[in-house]
């Protein structure tokens, strides 16, 4: 079975403050793909990014990085420079098995709040 | 151009009705789903069709039926609406059933409530 855990409901800060997403998975695949999507006020999932479990390399993307650790487990989700458009609930996912077919496995997702 | 549309937007209706949500992608691609995402945010797979076969069916009552009419459509009936069906619930589509290997896409979700 898969499951996602983001350990942190609510997180609030500052603009300009750096903040780091925390995402812990479980599987027993060795094949796996993980995601993160973002839910701005509007609604709408955004897909930001996706990392398969043989791509540990660290990726960045503007004022968006990511920290892949398989020894934990772990895909971090880190924003530099905090803005207020940043503001949304941010989920973890897992895809999981050959044959998972688009099961996303979603974490209970994190709402960052950023206050000006 | 949108390229996952869900219909409607928001839903508000009594206990007992029937009620149909559609959903269109216009990407091409082969697989689509309905997730379901309750009040606390917890997002759901419910179902998932490739080319028009369902291989998802992740116990849902089966008040709720899908039906897909061809590979780019996806609607969702749901039978006899109970207070707990209230929810945003989300078309998505993605190139191959194997999601991994590409992205999945989300229509903007549908708001029912269920009064």
């Amino acid at each position: 079975a898969q499951k996602v855990t983001q350990a942190q409901t609510e997180i609030s800060v500052v603009e300009k403050e750096d903040v780091t997403l925390d995402c812990v998975y479980e599987t027993r695949d060795t094949t796996y793909y993980l995601f993160w999507y973002k839910q701005p006020p509007s609604g709408e999932l955004v897909f930001l990014i996706r990392r398969n479990s043989f791509d540990e390399q660290n990726e960045i993307s503007g004022r968006y990085s990511w920290n892949f650790q398989k020894s934990t487990s772990s895909f971090n989700f880190t924003i530099t420079a905090s803005q207020v458009v940043d503001s949304a609930v941010y989920f973890c996912a897992l895809n999981a098995g050959g044959t998972s077919y688009g099961k996303l496995t979603f974490g209970q997702g994190t709402i960052l709040t950023v206050h000006p | 151009d949108t390229a996952v549309s869900q219909t409607p937007k928001y839903l508000v209706t009594q206990m007992g009705n029937d009620k149909s949500i559609k959903c269109e992608q216009n990407l091409g691609h082969d697989t689509m789903y309905w997730y379901k995402q309750d009040s606390k945010k917890f997002l759901k797979i419910m179902f998932s069709y490739n080319n028009k076969e369902l291989i998802i069916n992740e116990t849902v009552p089966n008040r709720f039926s899908p039906k897909s009419p061809d590979k780019a459509h996806l609607n969702l009936h749901i039978n006899s609406l109970e207070l707990g069906d209230s929810a945003v619930y989300f078309c998505a589509s993605s190139q191959t059933r194997v999601v991994g290997t590409g992205e999945l896409f989300f229509g903007e979700g549908s708001r029912l409530t269920v009064l």
